[in-house]
């Protein structure tokens, strides 16, 4: 499976500032997706960033928010906007697996958010 | 209703035995069922997918999907300490685009 690393792996940041995630893929992959953990809680998925398009957001978060570039088959980012303790969460952003041209998704490592 | 459910735990199993893990999901269009594993602190590990009804077997581990019940189901055998993880059922959900819904995970700790 694809090696996938995120920068930063940590972060606390004041209220009103914004983020960007960075997520590296070493091979070259059609479909990443980033999601949020939030505290205790299970994975949502934010949206889905396809080269050469608009992403796709989930219900509930929005571009102006969550801003988020896919400008080449290796690479996303995921800006988190204006930001507000509720932002404190785990971002991870995940990839699909191409070579077995099956729907199975590998995670990142996460980034870990702190909004003070 | 919940569109992927999962007992949240804690389940508790001694070393050795059996941990068998459910979950349900609403939709009876989804096709791809996955298990992943969390531990405490990192990210999400595939460690099984199933996409046909019947069971599955990697090592210690077995997959059941049952598409009538709506039921997919995770087992552990031989349970390990290093086995102890939050285990999240996740089913691909085709909504115009694919994308992965996830349970709220079990809590899983083996008792030495």
């Amino acid at each position: 499976s694809a090696v996938i690393s995120q920068k930063p792996s940590r972060d606390i940041c004041q209220r009103g500032t914004s983020l960007t995630i960075q997520c590296q893929v070493d091979s070259q992959v059609t479909m990443m997706f980033w999601y949020r953990q939030q505290p205790g809680q299970s994975l949502t998925l934010i949206a889905t960033a396809n080269q050469g398009s608009e992403a796709t957001y989930e219900s509930g978060f929005v571009i102006d928010k969550f801003p988020i570039s896919r400008p080449n088959l290796t690479f996303s980012t995921l800006t988190v906007s204006n930001m507000s303790p509720e932002d404190s969460s785990i971002y991870l952003c995940s990839v699909e697996d191409q070579d077995r041209n099956s729907y199975e998704q590998y995670f990142g490592p996460g980034t870990r958010l702190t909004v003070t | 209703q919940k569109e992927v459910e999962q007992n949240s735990g804690p389940l508790s199993v001694p070393e050795g035995a059996i941990a068998s893990l459910n979950c349900t999901y609403s939709d009876r269009g989804s096709q791809s069922f996955f298990w992943y594993r969390q531990y405490s602190g990192k990210s999400p590990e595939l460690i099984m997918f199933i996409y046909s009804n019947g069971d599955k077997e990697d090592g210690r581990f077995t997959a059941q999907l049952n598409k009538a019940s709506q039921y997919v189901s995770l087992l552990i055998r031989d349970s390990q300490p290093s086995d102890s993880a939050t285990y999240l059922c996740a089913v691909n959900l085709f909504q115009g685009a694919q994308k992965l819904v996830f349970g709220q995970g079990t809590r899983l700790t083996i008792n030495p």
